[in-house]
């Protein structure tokens, strides 16, 4: 699904460093999430956003920021980057209440 | 807090026979559950979803069955074949559509 766009696919950076990753979709979706997944471990939830200027706060929000201005961005700032912040992490849009859920290619972030 | 529990963690079957992963839930407002498959290195991408009104969905090889007044639903994948390896994670929503997901199910398809 090209609809839903994640960049950077991968990103390095040192402790302490902001870092933004950034999620675009084309479907005109409603609701965005973001979630990390760690390896071995499933998904959860960092922040979620019911529309453009309402956003909330997932299970693990603690050293995260969003935003979304316009309803196709909802990028993700990690405002003082830590090592327990490496991990994979998603995108993901869905229409209206409970609609699939539709996931970016994710981007790999490592902090050293 | 509302939580899903998956089982088993790992199943290994061999390739043409059938497999079964189970996801329990907490929330009995919760009324959609998606299944999703997620290959190595890959997004996850749903295969197959269930709302509460309805017990059973095919497509293909693969159904979900749900029993809400038991509060669990499971995945069911006949005639598996090797591009069928994966992970498989159940979800189900919360009410300010939310999903809480399962722990997922490591799916080894043996030749």
């Amino acid at each position: 699904d090209a609809g839903i766009t994640q960049s950077p696919r991968y990103k390095i950076t040192e402790t302490g460093r902001q870092v933004t990753l950034m999620c675009h979709q084309t479907w005109s979706h409603s609701y965005m999430f973001w979630y990390r997944q760690d390896l071995g471990h499933g998904l959860r939830l960092i922040y979620y956003s019911a529309a453009a200027d309402i956003t909330d706060k997932g299970e693990v929000s603690d050293g995260y920021v969003v935003s979304r201005s316009k309803t196709e961005n909802f990028p993700l700032t990690l405002e003082s980057a830590t090592r327990s912040q490496t991990s994979v992490y998603f995108c993901a849009s869905s229409g209206d209440g409970n609609q699939p859920q539709h996931f970016g290619d994710g981007t790999r972030l490592s902090i050293l | 807090g509302e939580n899903v529990e998956q089982h088993p963690s790992t199943l290994s079957v061999q390739e043409g026979d059938s497999a079964v992963i189970k996801c329990t839930y907490s929330d009995s407002a919760s009324n959609y559950f998606p299944w999703y498959k997620q290959e190595l290195g890959k997004r996850p991408q749903l295969i197959i979803d269930i709302r509460s009104n309805v017990g059973e969905k095919k497509d293909q090889r693969i159904a979900v069955t749900l029993n809400k007044t038991a509060k669990h639903f499971s995945l069911h994948i006949t005639e598996t074949q090797p591009e069928d390896s994966a992970v498989y994670f159940c979800a189900a929503s919360m009410s300010n559509y939310q999903l809480i997901w399962g722990a997922g199910t490591k799916l080894i398809i043996k030749p």
